[in-house]
């Protein structure tokens, strides 16, 4: 049980163009999620976190409007990286965090790796 | 400021050897002390997760240990495998506020045949 998923694992796109990446808890209710980068051979940066039905509050230093993050529902979050460039090229993990039993820990999604051309 | 230490910083093994990979930590308060295995370009998948009053946690070759008054824990993986070969990273949350942790660099373990 509690699994994470992300899609896309892997996109490369040009610089200027936008991309949407979906994180869904498969088999549990996720009243938060979490937005991290990862550089490599670095600690995961926790980017944002978000509530469902609220707005997402950012890290000190994460531009909101480049970063979009919708928490629509218990089970989907979606970050959005507008107007890439190649600075933005890192790999993105959500996680989440249920209810209940499963508030204690954060399961981790496999990750999705962007690279911006 | 909450931090967290892990050292060493890159481990190498022969495969069979153990190894202790170890964590200090100035998180207050404490809620629970979690140890993740990230192979690369994959998302960190939970090992074991320990709170204030558990001293050892084992979980298959993995074994964390947890003294909160020192705030230091350990994980210790016997007769290592090829497949231990990955960044292990110690993550220690508060009590309180809204479960935002506070995550170690990480251990980058390689284990050699």
């Amino acid at each position: 049980g509690a699994v994470v998923s992300q899609h896309p694992s892997r996109v490369i796109c040009k610089s200027g163009t936008s991309v949407k990446i979906e994180c869904r808890s498969l088999d549990f209710q996720a009243t938060t999620m979490f937005w991290y980068r990862q550089f490599p051979k670095q600690s995961l940066m926790l980017m944002a976190t978000s509530n469902e039905g609220s707005k997402a509050t950012y890290e000190q230093g994460v531009e909101k409007d480049k970063f979009l993050i919708n928490h629509a529902s218990l089970t989907l979050s979606t970050l959005t990286v507008t107007s890439a460039h190649p600075e933005d090229s890192s790999f993105y993990i959500c996680s989440a965090a249920g209810t209940g039993a499963l508030t204690d820990t954060q399961y981790f999604g496999p990750g999705t790796r962007l690279t911006v051309l | 400021k909450n931090q967290v230490e892990q050292s060493p910083q890159s481990l190498i093994i022969l495969e069979g050897k153990n190894c202790t990979l170890q964590c200090n930590y100035t998180v207050s308060p404490f809620s629970n002390l979690r140890w993740y295995k990230q192979d690369t370009g994959r998302g960190p998948v939970s090992l074991t997760i320990m709170t204030f009053s558990e001293n050892t946690k084992s979980n298959g070759r993995y074994t964390a240990t947890l003294d909160a008054d020192t705030k230091q824990s350990s994980l210790h993986i016997t007769a290592s495998q090829l497949s231990d070969s990955a960044s292990y990273i110690c993550v220690v949350s508060g009590r309180g506020g809204s479960y935002i942790p506070t995550f170690g660099r990480g251990t980058s373990l390689i284990v050699h045949p």
